[in-house]
């Protein structure tokens, strides 16, 4: 079945620091990429996404590309700010049978400090 | 404003005894799901919903019931809660033919001791 594997967490960094979370994934056909975060005490926001290879989805200063030869979709940021601090979700949709489901990673804490 | 309300929104309860979370939005979604949080795990899907009255089952289904008698209602039913359900619960939405972007509720956090 599908699935999404995201670094291992948490991820503590300092004010304008750059940021990297790794996210792969394994699904069949041609599935939709996003990233989610989830800020204390609330629901998942839906913070980029990219639904075909080699897009690149790009939001609040945070991007990641889709990467169909590395099965990847990783996020970054160039200069993280104390307000990121929050859980990250790398998640894909595949369509078909299971559509709407959003299968998740197991989410990456990213704390900063200023 | 467009939002997905669940309620309540912390709850702690005993082994067996009956609850209900409703869920519901006001942006006439036909699609609407269940997801469940825990630890190392990510969300998972529990139930989810095309339309009123179809709902269908996803990953983790056991011991959930769900039901769509409204389009913008969309309750999660434990029977019999045990401590293994002890989680943090989202309901979420999306159109059926949107671009992909769910919405999701505030979620609740569940206690089954």
């Amino acid at each position: 079945g599908d699935s999404v594997t995201q670094m291992e967490g948490p991820v503590t960094l300092s004010e304008e620091a750059f940021l990297t979370i790794n996210c792969t994934y394994t699904a069949t056909g041609y599935p939709s990429l996003f990233w989610y975060v989830q800020y204390p005490g609330e629901g998942l926001q839906l913070l980029l996404k990219a639904t075909k290879a080699d897009d690149k989805g790009s939001n609040k200063g945070f991007e990641a590309t889709y990467r169909k030869e590395t099965t990847s979709f990783h996020l970054e940021k160039g200069s993280v700010q104390v307000s990121d601090s929050a859980v990250y979700f790398c998640a894909l949709t595949a369509g078909g049978t299971s559509y709407g489901k959003l299968t998740f990673g197991q989410g990456t804490i990213l704390t900063v400090h200023p | 404003e467009a939002q997905v309300t669940q309620n309540p929104r912390y709850l702690i309860t005993v082994t067996g005894k009956k609850l209900t979370v409703t869920c519901s939005q006001n942006m006439n979604h036909e699609y609407m799901s269940w997801y469940r949080q825990d630890p190392g795990l990510g969300l998972r899907q529990i139930y989810y919903s095309m339309n009123v009255e179809v709902t269908d089952k996803g990953d983790v289904p056991e011991g959930y019931k769900v039901s769509r008698k409204e389009k913008r209602n969309f309750p999660l039913i434990l029977e019999s809660p045990s401590p293994n359900q002890t989680s943090l619960y989202f309901c979420a939405s999306k159109r059926a033919q949107s671009s992909y972007e769910q919405y999701f509720g505030p979620g609740t956090r569940l206690t089954v001791t």
